[in-house]
């Protein structure tokens, strides 16, 4: 049964360029929620997608945007990258009956780096 | 609004040794409570989690938690720790949409 799967794992970006990242739930799942987690903290809440809308957004500006696909798998974009971008973003999954009942399952990330 | 605190950056202690990671939470309800675990450059494993019912919650890995509500905490224990728990550690509060995490605790053990 495959996790929740995230790509790419690294990334190298310019300030002022633009960011996809990509992520899959895991079999079963069908809610997707995106967390940034700079050096040295915990993860952040940027956003949750379920029936591909966004159902709630954490404090991060509009350059931070996202999409659900028909199969779940989710993306998300960042514009404009500043050098405070760079962190590690954490895919997480659950199903949307009581979705944090039961706790996310993490991808492995993406760590992106601005310089 | 929700929070989490956990209030040592860093905790040291021997292979073999007994483990206590601290947690306090903030929120109006009765929460949902969480311990991920993440080593490093890995995502977030879940240890184990606290809806209701008996406030003493087991996990994987041989860890247990304690819900106690007058004191807004819910502490991560084990009671021999073992090399590969060298990790970081979560709390974590929901039951929102979102849930909310502490800063994390790193665990460095002791050979």
């Amino acid at each position: 049964d495959a996790g929740v799967t995230q790509s790419p794992t690294h990334l190298i970006k310019t300030r002022g360029q633009q960011v996809t990242l990509r992520c899959s739930p895991k079999s079963g799942h069908d809610t997707v929620s995106w967390y940034q987690q700079a050096l040295g903290q915990g993860p952040q809440f940027i956003f949750q997608y379920y029936e591909e809308e966004e159902r709630q957004r954490g404090n991060f500006p509009d350059r931070f945007s996202g999409h659900q696909f028909p199969n779940y798998s989710s993306e998300l974009n960042v514009n404009a990258l500043l050098l405070g971008d760079s962190a590690l973003y954490l895919c997480a999954s659950s199903l949307s009956f009581g979705s944090t009942a039961f706790g996310y399952t993490f991808g492995s990330g993406t760590r992106l780096t601005v310089v | 609004a929700q929070s989490v605190t956990q209030p040592d950056i860093h905790i040291t202690v021997s292979e073999g040794a007994s483990l206590e990671l601290r947690c306090n939470y903030s929120y109006g309800a009765t929460p949902y409570l969480f311990w991920y675990v993440q080593s490093p450059g890995q995502g977030l494993q879940l240890l184990l989690k606290y809806f209701s019912g008996d406030t003493l919650v087991q996990g994987i890995k041989g860890f247990e938690a304690e819900f106690k509500r007058s004191q807004s905490s819910f502490n991560l224990r084990k009671p021999s720790v073992h090399w590969s728990d060298a990790a970081e550690y979560f709390c974590a509060v929901g039951p929102d949409d979102k849930i909310i995490f502490g800063k994390g605790t790193r665990l460095h053990i002791l050979p």
